[in-house]
């Protein structure tokens, strides 16, 4: 049982590059949420699917796309990236919207030049 | 606009005393609040939570109290242990009253607590 996985852990992008960060959980969620961790803002809702074939946005959803491609995967794409854009990127599972308690994966720490 | 907010960016404490971590939210909506732990190069995982309809909950060394009128609760860890030293963010979700808001949870900023032997 592994819980919440990202992929890849690391990645470096020059300005307007365009790249897409996995995540995947295996506890059978129904919903999934992407964030982004930045110093001094704690972690920032960027999309969430609260449930398979739906998404949302969250507080910073500009510069991004979402895909719920099945109960299990949720992906999240920059299509152009931009050095704002840089940060740590977390994906949580949870049972179901508003069940309270979320699961985060280990994270993918981006740089963008 | 920070609805939750914790204002002290780091704590240091000596092992075996308490550590208190605060938070103030401003969103009314607002009746859970949940407190996560972050080691470094880890994601944050759930370490205790509240619903507004308490004032207290405790689980083992960890308690959350909560202030309602004030809009603030704190986390105390007592005795505090080296392990503890990692970030925590306090979190809080609007119920259906919330509307759009529902069940997103909102983060504060994060207190860096350092445990010294």
């Amino acid at each position: 049982n592994a819980g919440v996985t990202q992929t890849p852990k690391f990645q470096v992008l020059k300005t307007g590059q365009s790249m897409t960060l996995q995540c995947a959980q295996d506890m059978n969620h129904n919903s999934m949420y992407w964030y982004r961790q930045d110093p001094g803002m704690g972690l920032r809702l960027i999309y969430y699917s609260a449930s398979e074939g739906t998404t949302d946005k969250g507080e910073v959803p500009n510069g991004y796309n979402v895909s719920r491609l099945n109960k299990r995967e949720f992906s999240l794409r920059l299509e152009s990236a931009a050095p704002s854009q840089t940060s740590v990127y977390f994906c949580a599972s949870e049972p179901a919207l508003g069940s309270h308690e979320q699961y985060f994966g280990p994270g993918t720490r981006l740089t963008v030049t | 606009d920070q609805q939750v907010k914790q204002n002290s960016p780091s704590l240091s404490v000596q092992e075996g005393r308490i550590s208190i971590l605060n938070c103030d939210y401003t969103n009314s909506m607002f009746d859970y609040f949940l407190w996560y732990k972050k080691y470094p190069a880890e994601g944050p995982t759930f370490l205790i939570s509240i619903s507004s309809i308490k004032d207290k909950n405790e689980d083992g060394r960890f308690t959350v109290f909560l202030n309602k009128s004030a809009k603030h609760l704190s986390l105390h860890i007592v005795p505090s242990q080296p392990g503890d030293s990692a970030v925590y963010f306090c979190a809080a979700s609007a119920g259906w009253a919330g509307g759009t808001s529902y069940g997103k949870l909102t983060f504060g900023q994060g207190t860096i607590l350092t445990v010294h032997p």
